[in-house]
């Protein structure tokens, strides 16, 4: 079975630009999460939805935000990108809402210039 | 807060050493723990988990318990190859949250 698959791969932009990156969870999977990921660092929770609602929001600004589609992919969307948001974007995939069980995507590589 | 703290890196060891990796967490209930790790230029796979004080888990040769006196998580393997050699992550998640809490990665590197 296809693991977690993200697209794209890598991605530049500049700066004040906006952003769309994709998710498609593992089949069966109703639940995607996004994690920002600086170089360096752990991964820091973004969005969690489930069942096409968003489930939970961690501490970012309202330049990001989210979507889950009725086949359960999703997309992030980030607005007036900075250099700050440079990172990998990483979209995990759980069964049900309980991260317990959760399995990450390869993730995209973001530079802003 | 919820928070891990794992121990700096990069740790250095030759191959066949034993390896310790420490984590110890602060949370507000009863986490369920987790040891992620992050192969170069990949994303995170899910190395071992515990969701109960006692527990240990285990997986390719890795063994971590879940001690709550201690509040701690340490990764440990008798023989480190040349191919565990990655970032580790330590990381909590509580019952009824939405999210994963990771710690700040610690770089294995295994020399022949």
């Amino acid at each position: 079975d296809a693991g977690v698959t993200q697209s794209p791969t890598h991605l530049i932009k500049t700066r004040g630009q906006h952003v769309t990156l994709r998710c498609s969870p593992i089949s069966g999977h109703k639940s995607v999460s996004w994690y920002q990921q600086v170089l360096g660092q752990g991964p820091q929770f973004i969005f969690q939805y489930y069942e096409k609602e968003e489930r939970g929001r961690g501490n970012f600004p309202d330049r990001f935000s989210a979507r889950q589609f009725p086949n359960y992919s999703s997309e992030l969307n980030v607005n007036a990108l900075l250099l700050g948001d440079s990172a990998l974007y990483l979209c995990a995939s759980s069964p049900r809402g309980n991260p317990v069980e959760q399995y990450f995507g390869p993730g995209t590589r973001l530079t802003v210039t | 807060g919820d928070s891990v703290t794992q121990m700096e890196g990069p740790v250095t060891l030759s191959e066949e050493a034993f390896l310790t990796i420490n984590c110890t967490y602060t949370a507000t209930g009863y986490p369920s723990l987790f040891w992620y790790v992050q192969y170069p230029g990949e994303g995170l796979q899910l190395l071992l988990k515990a969701t109960k004080a006692d527990d240990k888990g285990s997986n390719k040769g890795f063994e971590a318990t879940y001690r709550k006196e201690t509040t701690s998580f340490h990764l440990e393997k008798g023989s480190v190859q040349v191919s565990d050699s990655a970032v580790y992550f330590c990381a909590l998640t509580l019952e009824g949250y939405q999210k994963v809490t990771f710690g700040t990665g610690t770089k294995l590197q295994v020399i022949p």
